[in-house]
């Protein structure tokens, strides 16, 4: 089984649209978590960081659950700029593993 | 600020040839990550160099190696290249272990391997 495991997709999607991606991670140790954007032949940045609480940063609500071990982005009001990939990332022993990403297409 | 740079972006070697890629990270990070992404794949962990010592590394032959400088500058060789070695190179840097863990990533060295 893979370390973190993400839905590819694509996600099509129109403009306006809400849409959410899981990701599972499997080493119960793992310590900290990500979601990173990576745009087409470009290097990943960071989205935001997802804390057990939840957090929101405009927009995107992320979300952990530690007992299923998953992780959840949430992004409201789709715009075409958000087309992009989205990676999973979970961190363990200071090393950061990354989803392959799901990719996420808005459309007019 | 600058961010963290790469060199060269872009590549192309042969079978068998061997490759230096650089990575200068952030002013004041410490550690250096080296990922290799192939085409349609996800980012696979490659190393790890933190205060100029290797740290960690991920499932990949010897004849992947690197080092990382007492400038926190870094080099990741290949050697005895072969066609699944094309990928785009990525280099990350952070504050170090006491950071939040955020990465932050050059925009790579993509490599040819004909």
């Amino acid at each position: 089984r893979k370390e973190v495991e993400q839905d590819p997709g694509p996600f099509n999607v129109p403009e306006g649209a809400t849409v959410a991606f899981n990701c599972t991670y499997s080493n119960s140790a793992s310590q900290s978590f990500f979601w990173y954007r990576q745009d087409c032949r470009k290097e990943p940045k960071l989205l935001m960081s997802v804390y057990s609480s939840g957090n929101e940063d405009g927009r995107f609500t992320a979300q952990l659950n530690r007992a299923s071990q998953y992780i959840s982005l949430l992004i409201r009001d789709s715009k075409l700029s958000d087309s992009a990939t989205y990676l999973c990332v979970v961190r363990r022993s200071y090393i950061p593993t990354f989803g392959r990403g799901t990719s996420l297409i808005v459309h007019p | 600020e600058a961010g963290v740079t790469q060199s060269p972006t872009h590549l192309i070697k042969t079978r068998g040839q061997q490759v230096t890629l650089r990575c200068s990270p952030i002013s004041g990070h410490t550690s250096v990550y080296w990922y290799q992404q192939a085409l349609g794949l996800g980012l696979q962990f490659l190393l790890w160099y933190d205060e100029g010592e290797e740290r960690n590394r991920g499932n990949f032959p010897p004849r992947f190696s690197g080092r990382q400088f007492p400038n926190y500058s870094s080099e990741l060789n290949v050697n005895a290249l072969e066609l699944e070695d094309s990928a785009l190179y990525l280099c990350a840097s952070s504050p170090g272990t006491g950071g939040t863990g955020e990465l932050f990533f050059g925009e790579g060295s993509r490599l040819t391997v004909l």
